[in-house]
């Protein structure tokens, strides 16, 4: 049974600051690891899917790096800003058809 | 901008009673699941459909049930609610290729007293 696991659970920084969240999952047979932004009380916006034969997916200041072999993907923000203050979670697609194992998450917070 | 809707947003409602949960996308998606998340904890498969008239369990055990009569409709319903059914319920959609992203409403914080 696939098992993701982040690490830090949380994280506060000062603005400007570059950062990576991390995230490791047992099961290497994945199709796909996705990043997800979540707001309080708010549904999931996606931020970046790695597919399987993908080593990194990059969007703004956004990068995300996979490593299936070692069962890990790491999410880089760059200059971060008070704005990217959210929970980041990621999940891995194990069985294809987008059933999603997720992780716990990492709640940033980016001070002025 | 993703366009999937999830009502209610709020829901408080005492034990015994029948609810609905309504989401709805107008992506065409064929793919459509449940998840339920608790706070401070992760997001858990419930029941997901990959097209009318198609629904499977997740992997989180659930006494709710589902249907998908039309490709933009996946209510969720929990013939007799209990306490130990309030949580978050987030609603999804993807489109047929397993690599495209997913998109979620905004959720239903179920109560139930």
């Amino acid at each position: 049974k696939q098992e993701v696991t982040q690490i830090p659970a949380a994280l506060s920084v000062p603005e400007g600051e570059n950062l990576v969240l991390n995230c490791s999952f047992t099961d290497s047979a994945i199709y796909n690891l996705q990043w997800f932004r979540q707001d309080p009380g708010k549904g999931l916006t996606s931020l970046l899917l790695i597919q399987s034969s993908q080593r990194e997916q990059t969007s703004g200041r956004l990068n995300a790096s996979l490593d299936k072999s070692s069962g890990r993907s790491t999410l880089y923000i760059a200059a971060s800003q008070p704005g990217d203050s959210a929970t980041y979670l990621c999940a891995a697609d194990t069985g294809g058809g987008n059933k999603l194992t997720f992780g716990t998450g990492t709640q940033l917070k980016v001070e002025l | 901008e993703a366009d999937i809707y999830q009502t209610p947003r709020y829901l408080v409602i005492g034990t015994g009673k029948k609810i609905t949960l309504e989401c709805s996308q107008t992506m065409g998606h064929d793919k459509m699941y449940w998840y339920q998340q608790d706070p401070g904890m992760e997001l858990h498969l419930i029941h997901y459909s990959y097209g009318v008239n198609s629904t499977e369990k997740g992997d989180l055990s659930s006494e709710s049930t589902v249907s998908r009569i039309r490709t933009e409709h996946f209510p969720l319903t929990l013939e007799s609610a209990r306490p130990s059914h309030t949580s978050q319920y987030l609603c999804a959609s993807g489109g047929r290729d397993a690599y495209e992203k997913l998109f979620f409403g905004s959720g239903t914080q179920l109560s139930v007293l």
